[in-house]
This record gives structure tokens, sequence and C-alpha cells, in this order.
């Protein structure tokens, strides 16, 4: 059994870019949810993919949205690239939607 | 409303000692409780999480207290030893969606 895995570990990218990341969830888990998490903060909920289906966001601007695939792998994708975007991007996936998440190792975002 | 509150922020003990972080929850429909360690650049770590149809539950030397009534859970952590040196968060699922609130971490440090 593979654990969450996450692409790339490390970004640079500078203000108005766009970024993608990518997540591969725990075989057999069906449902991703994306975090972002500021240094020396927890992680703050962004949104979940259920069966490739948008199951719940945060309080985050529509430049942030993702995907997720027939595999259960999904994206997170961020237009418009602004400084406070920095963070650890995480991903954690779920048996199913409601049961334990377990996360990915995390993609370090820096916006400049 | 969505608050998780977590006490203390920092936690210093002597190898050996017990150390307790406690999180108050404000939606009392909420069943399901975890806690996660992150160490230092890595990805938050699922080690304990309780169910509210229990009041305890325990594994090795952690456990998990939960008290409905006052909308509290904690983490003991007994014989503290050096490797639980880290940050320690406690989560709860949002009422009425499958979104994680964190706490906002207590970083414990363990004094060899």
């Amino acid at each position: 059994e593979t654990g969450v895995t996450q692409s790339p570990t490390h970004l640079i990218k500078t203000r108005g870019q766009q970024v993608t990341l990518r997540c591969s969830s725990q075989s057999g888990h069906n449902t991703v949810s994306w975090y972002q998490q500021a240094l020396g903060q927890g992680p703050q909920f962004i949104f979940q993919y259920y069966r490739e289906e948008e199951n719940g966001r945060g309080n985050f601007p529509p430049r942030f949205s993702g995907l997720q695939f027939p595999n259960y792998s999904s994206e997170l994708n961020v237009n418009a690239l602004e400084l406070d975007d920095s963070a650890l991007y995480l991903c954690a996936s779920s048996l199913t939607s409601g049961t334990e998440q377990f996360f990915g190792p995390g993609t370090r975002l820096t916006v400049l | 409303g969505e608050n998780v509150e977590q006490h203390p922020s920092t936690l210093s003990v002597q190898e050996g000692d017990s150390a307790v972080i406690k999180c108050t929850y404000s939606d009392s429909a909420s069943n399901y409780f975890p806690w996660y360690k992150q160490e230092l650049g890595k990805r938050p770590q699922l080690i304990i999480d309780i169910r509210s149809n229990v009041g305890e539950k325990k594994d090795q030397r952690i456990a998990v207290t939960l008290n409905k009534t006052a909308k509290h859970f904690s983490l003991h952590i007994t014989e503290t030893q050096p490797e639980d040196s880290a940050v320690y968060f406690c989560a709860e699922p949002a009422s009425g969606t499958y979104k994680y609130i964190f706490g906002t971490g207590t970083r414990l440090k363990v004094l060899a």
C-alpha cells in the first residue's frame, strides 16, 4: 500500500503567475482534500474532491481551483499568484468523505 | 460557528514528565476528533483519534479524552521523550461538511 505523494516538493513563482500542484492519493482512497499551511499556523481547508466532484470548499477565492481524475489523483491550480499565497500546500486522502485523512509531504510554494 | 481553540501554544517539559494539550470546539454536533503531530518540515501525521461515543482512548504513551458536555478534548502524552518534540494539532470536522478545522497548534519541547 503506497502513501499519499505530492509533486513538486518545492516551487518558486512570481506574482501574477499560475501554478499547478499534484497529489496522488493513498491506494484505495477516493477522496482528496487540499489545505494551505502558512508558516507557524495550522492547515486551512481549501476544498475536497470526492469521486471527481468538488465536495466542499473553504474560504478561498475562485482563483484556487482543482480537479480530481478517475484514478482519484488530484490537482490544485492557483491563478494570479499573490505574495500571501506562499505556504506549504498539503493534500490529504481518505477512504471516503468523512473518514480519517492522511497527509502527503506537501509542496512548499514561494511567491516572489 | 467554526472554531477550535487550542492551548497552550508552547509547552516545555522535562523528559519523562507528562504533557497535556487541550482543545475546545464549538459545534456540539461534531463526532470525530483527531490529533496530528507535525515535525519540522514534515507532513502532519495522525497519531490518535476519538469518536464521540467514547470518553477516552489510549495507545501506549498517548491518550485522548473527550468531554462532550464541556466540548473539549485533550491529548495526554506520558513518559515524554525527546522525539515527542514537535507541533501538535487538534482538528474537528466542520458540521455538515467534510472539512477539518484545525487548532492553532502546540509546540512541544521535551528537554533531555
